[in-house]
């Protein structure tokens, strides 16, 4: 089955850390980009970041600085290094895979694979 | 960078009627990079349309995409139980690898 499931989240307070991570199965994760997704209770979606099947990583404005993506492919694993969180991190952080990249080229693809989203609480 | 504007914010129809649902950027988009998303309560969005028209596997029929360049629509012909929820459209692109979303569309039971 292809799947996505992240694991880290909790409680931490303003100014600390917290690395997410998201265990892929199911299909060759070395070959996809990989996203995090975040949505605060009650709101919309917002794209947080993104790394590239090179390890190139990508951030929102809201988070880059702050936020460090990483993925360990013979562990078909992605990471999420927050740190500085603020109360405006709070939400659930979902993982999903997204377009499909051979040695040659990529096939722009939308995020066709969600994990189940684990929760983030940045409160004192 | 592109905003996405989905409009209405709620939509109140009940089963067995058509919903319309639009999505307009800021700027053009190229339609092989947009995306609807459907989500319900406490689970994971879904891919229901990408390149604007085409069917995500398994996504029924009665659901289909169109549009061009900054305006885009997601049509539900028959409104069937499950299809109440929250509908996001998204630009989506690969280099780089990122994903800007609408604010949604909620369709809810009137």
């Amino acid at each position: 089955e292809v799947q996505l499931v992240e694991s880290g989240g909790g409680l931490v307070h303003p100014g600390g850390s917290l690395t997410l991570s998201c265990a892929a199965s199911g299909f060759t994760f070395s070959s996809h980009d990989i996203h995090w997704v975040r949505q605060p209770t009650g709101e919309g979606l917002e794209w947080v970041s993104a790394i590239g099947t090179a390890g190139d990583p990508y951030y929102s404005d809201s988070v880059e600085g702050r936020f460090t993506i990483s993925r360990e492919n013979d562990k078909n694993s992605l990471y999420l290094q927050m740190n500085s969180l603020r109360a405006g991190d709070t939400a659930v952080y979902y993982c999903a895979r997204g377009t499909y990249c051979t040695t040659t080229s990529c096939n722009n693809a939308p995020f066709d694979i969600w994990g189940q989203g684990t929760m983030v609480i940045v409160s004192s | 960078e592109i905003v996405l504007t989905q409009s209405p914010g709620t939509l109140s129809l009940s089963p067995g009627e058509r919903a319309t649902l639009s999505c307009r950027a800021s700027q053009s988009v190229n339609s092989s990079s947009l995306a609807w998303y459907q989500q319900k309560p406490g689970q994971a969005p879904r891919l229901l349309i990408s390149g604007a028209s085409s069917r995500a596997t398994g996504i029924p029929d009665r659901f289909s995409g169109s549009g061009s360049g900054t305006d885009f629509t997601l049509t539900i012909s028959r409104l069937e139980p499950e299809d109440f929820a929250v509908y996001y459209c998204q630009q989506y692109g690969s280099s780089p690898p990122r994903g800007t979303f609408g604010q949604g569309t909620k369709v809810e039971i009137k």
